[in-house]
C-alpha cells in the first residue's frame, strides 16, 4: 500500500479554518485519496475522497495538488466537535477485490475554544 | 449513527479465556471488516468477509478467527487470550456494489484481558 505522511498533531481555534496536510509522493495513477477521522471513543468516520479534482462535501473540502503528490483536507470553520485524529489513506481501485483501509498514525487535531 | 452495531461494548476476561465479539453491519452491506486498535499499534486490519466468504486477511493471529453468517452478521472469536490482546476491536461494513465504497465503523468493543 502506498504510504502517506501527516504531521503528528495540529492545533486550531474554534470557528477558524483548518488545513490538514498529507504527503503521498509515491502515489500511483490508480490511487484514490481518502480521509477518515476518529473522534474520541468512537470508530473512524468517512470524511471525503478524491482522485484528481478538488472535492467538496458538507463536512469538508479536499484540495489535491496538480502532481497528486500531496493533498490538504480543509475544515472551513472548526468546531469543538472536529477535535479528532484525521487519517489520510490511499486506496487503489485495482487491488483485486479487497476494499480494506490501511491506516497510518494520522494527525491529532486539537480545537481550542 | 453509522448503522453498524457491535456487542458487547465492554468485555473483561482473564488470560487463557475465549471470547466472541459480534457485529451487525448496515442494512444491505455485504462486506464486513474487523480491525484492532491498541495504543502502540494503531488501527490494524484483521480480516474482511464478503457475503459469507473470506475476502482479505491482514494481521490476524492464528488464535483469532472470524465468520460471516447468512444473515450477514459477523463474529470475531478470540481464544487463548493474552494480556497483549487488550484493545479496541472495530467492525466496519461497506456496500461493495460501489468502487472503493466508504467503510462505516461501529463504536467498537473494548476488550480488557487481566
Amino acid at each position: 500500500d502506498a504510504k502517506t505522511t501527516q504531521p503528528n498533531s495540529m492545533e486550531s481555534n474554534e470557528e477558524e479554518p483548518v488545513h490538514l496536510p498529507c504527503n503521498h509522493s509515491t502515489i500511483s495513477g490508480t490511487d484514490y485519496i481518502h480521509w477518515y477521522r476518529q473522534l474520541p471513543s468512537q470508530g473512524p468516520e468517512y470524511v471525503i475522497h478524491g482522485l484528481t479534482s478538488n472535492v467538496n462535501n458538507r463536512m469538508a473540502s479536499l484540495a489535491i495538488a496538480e502532481d497528486r503528490k500531496s493533498s490538504t483536507l480543509i475544515l472551513h470553520r472548526a468546531t469543538l466537535r472536529d477535535a479528532a485524529v484525521y487519517y489520510c489513506i490511499l486506496r487503489d481501485d485495482t487491488q483485486g477485490g479487497s476494499e480494506k483501509l490501511v491506516f497510518g498514525k494520522g494527525t491529532k487535531l486539537t480545537v481550542n475554544p | 449513527d453509522s448503522g453498524v452495531t457491535q456487542t458487547p461494548k465492554h468485555l473483561i476476561t482473564a488470560t487463557g479465556q475465549r471470547v466472541t465479539l459480534r457485529c451487525s453491519p448496515r442494512s444491505g452491506d455485504l462486506s464486513v471488516y474487523w480491525y484492532q486498535q491498541s495504543l502502540d499499534q494503531g488501527l490494524q486490519f484483521l480480516i474482511q468477509y464478503y457475503n459469507g466468504e473470506e475476502r482479505a486477511k491482514g494481521n490476524i493471529l492464528e488464535r483469532f478467527s472470524a465468520q460471516q453468517f447468512p444473515d450477514l452478521h459477523s463474529e470475531l472469536n478470540l481464544s487463548s487470550l493474552e494480556l497483549g490482546d487488550s484493545a479496541l476491536y472495530f467492525c466496519a461494513s461497506s456496500d461493495t456494489g460501489a468502487i472503493l465504497p466508504p467503510l462505516h465503523f461501529g463504536n467498537g468493543t473494548r476488550l480488557t484481558v487481566t
